[in-house]
Parts: structure tokens; C-alpha cells; sequence
């Protein structure tokens, strides 16, 4: 079973703060990681792919991977009261037998609300 | 019209009835997938479709019928649902395997 494993939440920053959201992942082999922002009633929106071990800053995002411990992050810096939504953490593993590769594997996201 | 469209964006429907998703995207990408997302629950893929032909499919319901006539569309053909079938119906697509996918706004599917 391949897992992906985010804190529910709701996890709650002030206006301004830095918002620090978690995955963990089971496919060792994985190779491909997004973020997906989710707010409510509407579909996923893709903020963030990473591919290799580091940080991946875009704007106000960093993306942290760690493969060696199959960590994944996001922080979001400044954080503002738009950015409360569902933050999706979604893995692709690699090919196998009975995985063609092109499925990502979704947590159930974490909560995120900006208190003004 | 760029990106991911799909219709109806809701539908509610009787068990007995036949009814169909579509999806189209304007990406130029190979591949497009359906997800299901229900309340509580991680992201389910359904199908996957790579340059028209079906990639992948998770153990659904034969309730649950695709079709992809060209890569920039997909269909869902549904019939004989059941009520735990109510959720949001999600279309993505992506120019490849490993490559980030781009959703719709969905279809909020209601099975009475």
C-alpha cells in the first residue's frame, strides 16, 4: 500500500507567520512530489512541484524534499488570510508491474487557517 | 479557452438513470486521468488515459465507464449508480508520467 501521510489539522498561523505543512511518504522510490492548494468547494490547483532533495522556493513558497527520510514540506512565508485552504500533498511512485507510473498518490491534506 | 474544462459542473441523477461526465482540456498534454474525491477521504484515481489508450484502472466499479476518443477529451459514462457514489468527480491532465497534473473545476455528482 502506498501511503502518503499529512496532518489533518486544522493547523492555525497568525497573519504574517510562517505556515510549515508536513508529509510523509511509504514509496521509497518516489520521484515526483506536488502541493496542491484545495480551497473549499473547488478543485486542486497545483503551487509546487519538486523532483530532487533540497529546498524549491517560488514566491512566498519554499518546497523541502528529504528523500533519504521521504519528507516532504511546504512553507509558506508571510503567511496572508487567502492562503486558509486544504494543502494537498500528492507523490508519484515509480513504474512497477502494476503501477504505470502516471498516478500520483494524494494525502488527505491539511487545514490551513490564517487568523487576521 | 485555456485549461481543464468540465461539464456539468453538478448533477443529480436517479440510480436507474444513465448520465455522462466530460472532460476536455486545452493543455496540449497526453495523458488525462478521472479522480474521485468524497468527503474525508485522499483523492481516489479512477482511469488513466495515455494518447488515447487506457493506462491504468483501479479496481472500479463497471459502473464507472470511460471513454477517450482523442487526447484532448475524456468521458465518464455512468449508469446504475449508487448512492455512495455521490462525490466530486475530478478531470487532469498532464504532458507525462511524473509530470504535474492540472484539474478541472469538477463535477459534483449527487445519486439519489
Amino acid at each position: 500500500q502506498k501511503e502518503v501521510e499529512q496532518n489533518s489539522g486544522p493547523l492555525s498561523v497568525p497573519e504574517g507567520a510562517i505556515a510549515s505543512l508536513n508529509c510523509t511518504y511509504s514509496d521509497r522510490g518516489s520521484q515526483s512530489f506536488f502541493w496542491y492548494r484545495q480551497y473549499s468547494g473547488k478543485s486542486p490547483e497545483l503551487i509546487m512541484s519538486i523532483y530532487s532533495n533540497g529546498d524549491k522556493e517560488d514566491g512566498r513558497f519554499t518546497a523541502q524534499l528529504n528523500k533519504a527520510s521521504q519528507y516532504v514540506s511546504l512553507l509558506i512565508r508571510d503567511s496572508q488570510p487567502s492562503d486558509s485552504a486544504t494543502y494537498l500533498c500528492a507523490v508519484n511512485p515509480l513504474p512497477t508491474n502494476s503501477n504505470s507510473g502516471y498516478a500520483l498518490n494524494f494525502g488527505k491534506g491539511t487545514s490551513l487557517l490564517v487568523t487576521p | 479557452e485555456t485549461g481543464v474544462t468540465q461539464t456539468p459542473r453538478h448533477l443529480v441523477m436517479g440510480m436507474t438513470n444513465k448520465k455522462s461526465l466530460k472532460c476536455e482540456q486545452h493543455l496540449g498534454h497526453n495523458a488525462m486521468y478521472w479522480y474521485k474525491q468524497s468527503a474525508k477521504k485522499p483523492l481516489e484515481l479512477m482511469f488513466v488515459y495515455s494518447l488515447e489508450e487506457r493506462v491504468e484502472n483501479n479496481s472500479v466499479p463497471s459502473r464507472f465507464s470511460p471513454e477517450c476518443p482523442n487526447s484532448s477529451h475524456l468521458f465518464l459514462h455512468l449508469h446504475t449508480l449508487q448512492p455512495e457514489d455521490s462525490a466530486l468527480y475530478l478531470c487532469a491532465s498532464s504532458q507525462d508520467k511524473g509530470q504535474p497534473q492540472h484539474f478541472g473545476d469538477g463535477t459534483r455528482l449527487s445519486i439519489l
